[in-house]
């Protein structure tokens, strides 16, 4: 079945330490998100991407970084410098709005990171 | 810029109750309307859409019209269950953004 697959679902980090998650999706979409989710909260968008090998700055980029390398994967690095990185973190693709698409997003089952 | 104001919960009804929350937007452009919903543990799902003004978007059993005279995208439910418990998320995006705009989300729950 076509979807987005998030991994590791749950995962611990000390602090100080980067922090890798990864987002694949096999719906041959051209544009994938990263978001955050604080409890309680609505979503924040940290980085995007229309195309592969080009990526922008969300909202809340900071201490944050991606890649784009190719148009299945789309993987967030939390680095140290994030002051607060627990939080959930949602993936999800799209088809871009030049392609005549309602831009509906569809997403991942999310990631949970818990900083000790 | 674009942005949602979503009414503020939580909101708690009882089985079979009527169901309003209520979302407004502002948007550059012309806005197509979303409503996501979000059960425990889980990522976000398309609940209905709407792409134009007038249009009426619906889904096992829940309704919302864009109204461009009152920038309005209210979602309703004639009769809730305990299943529909989750958080609902109003979203627009536009063509000049190319990113959704979310509001902050409505936590429904429903009690038998």
């Amino acid at each position: 079945d076509g979807g987005i697959t998030q991994s590791p679902k749950y995962l611990f980090r000390k602090e100080g330490q980067n922090v890798t998650l990864s987002c694949e999706q096999n719906l041959n979409h051209d544009a994938m998100y990263w978001y955050r989710q604080d409890p309680g909260q609505g979503l924040r968008l940290i980085y995007y991407s229309q195309i592969v090998n080009d990526f922008q700055k969300g909202d809340i980029a900071e201490g944050y970084s991606v890649s784009r390398e190719k148009k299945e994967s789309f993987p967030l690095t939390v680095t140290s410098a994030q002051k607060n990185p627990t939080a959930f973190y949602l993936c999800a693709s799209s088809i871009p709005l030049y392609r005549a698409n309602t831009g509906e997003l569809f997403f991942g089952e999310g990631s949970r990171l818990t900083v000790l | 810029g674009n942005s949602v104001t979503q009414m503020e919960g939580p909101v708690t009804l009882s089985e079979e109750a009527f169901l309003t929350i209520n979302c407004t937007y502002t948007a550059t452009g012309y806005p197509s309307l979303f409503w996501y919903v979000q059960y425990p543990g889980e990522g976000l799902q398309l609940l209905l859409k709407a792409t134009k003004a007038d249009d009426k978007g619906s889904n096992k059993g829940f309704e919302a019209t864009y109204r461009k005279e009152t920038t309005s995208f209210h979602l309703e439910k004639g009769s809730v269950q305990v299943s529909d418990s989750a958080v609902y998320f109003c979203a627009l995006i536009t063509t000049n953004a190319g990113k959704s705009t979310f509001g902050d989300g409505t936590t429904l729950t429903v009690k038998p």
